[in-house]
């Protein structure tokens, strides 16, 4: 089994629907974070949490709002999708301490907008 | 601000030749830096890291990268390319905080 798992892979909506991504990890990892890949893009942060008490907002936050329900879940939520959210959607954890360590990634959730 | 710049979009090899990935970033302290490697349909896996020490770091499945504080690079390579080898790579830093910044991605396709 994964370590982040990713729920759902795919999903196909309509504009204004509200959708829910969610992430779950078994890696006992305090911090985690969710990212939106678009081609020629790369990966951008929309929100990341250090522990269940601190959520964060990243670079492209608008749009999204996330709840960090227990330490090993952290869920992404679009209240009202709109085409331009059509992405790839990655969930990822990190160890928790003061030096920056490696990132550990779902296999993602392609979501597509019409 | 920190960032990171991946000037090739896309890069073709042949099968076995050499390969080196370019990844150049701006931060203002001592970066952390990484590599990383999507496949088709997967999430992203770590290649190799830099924290510090030896400038010339290794990774899994036979590639290496080597850090240049005074181009601000940290270019991927690796000396004979498989076609299992065909994915997208990101270079990424990483700030003091666990704050991470991705380059935009380099597109390998390797042809036999």
């Amino acid at each position: 089994d994964a370590d982040v798992t990713q729920t759902p892979r795919n999903r196909i909506t309509k504009t204004g629907k509200r959708i829910m991504l969610e992430c779950s990890q078994t890696k006992g990892h305090d911090r985690m974070y969710w990212y939106r890949q678009d081609p020629g893009l790369g990966l951008r942060l929309i929100y990341y949490s250090f522990d269940v008490k601190d959520i964060n907002k990243g670079e492209i936050s608008d749009g999204y709002s996330v709840s960090r329900q227990a330490q090993a879940k952290f869920s992404l939520s679009l209240e009202s999708a709109i085409p331009n959210q059509t992405a790839l959607y990655f969930c990822a954890t990190s160890i928790s301490g003061s030096y920056t360590g490696e990132l550990f990634f779902g296999e993602g959730s392609r979501l597509t907008v019409l | 601000a920190q960032s990171v710049t991946q000037p090739d979009i896309h890069i073709t090899v042949s099968e076995g030749a050499s390969l080196e990935l370019r990844c150049n970033y701006s931060y203002g302290a001592t970066p952390y830096l990484f590599w990383y490697v999507q496949s088709p349909g997967q999430g992203l896996q770590l290649l190799l890291k830099y924290f510090s020490g030896d400038t010339l770091v290794q990774g899994i499945k036979g590639f290496e990268a080597e850090f240049k504080r005074s181009q601000s690079s940290f270019n991927l390579r690796k000396p004979s390319v498989h076609w299992s080898d065909a994915a997208e790579y990101f270079c990424a830093v990483g700030a003091w905080g666990n704050q991470f910044y991705f380059g935009t991605g380099t597109s390998l396709t390797v042809i036999p």
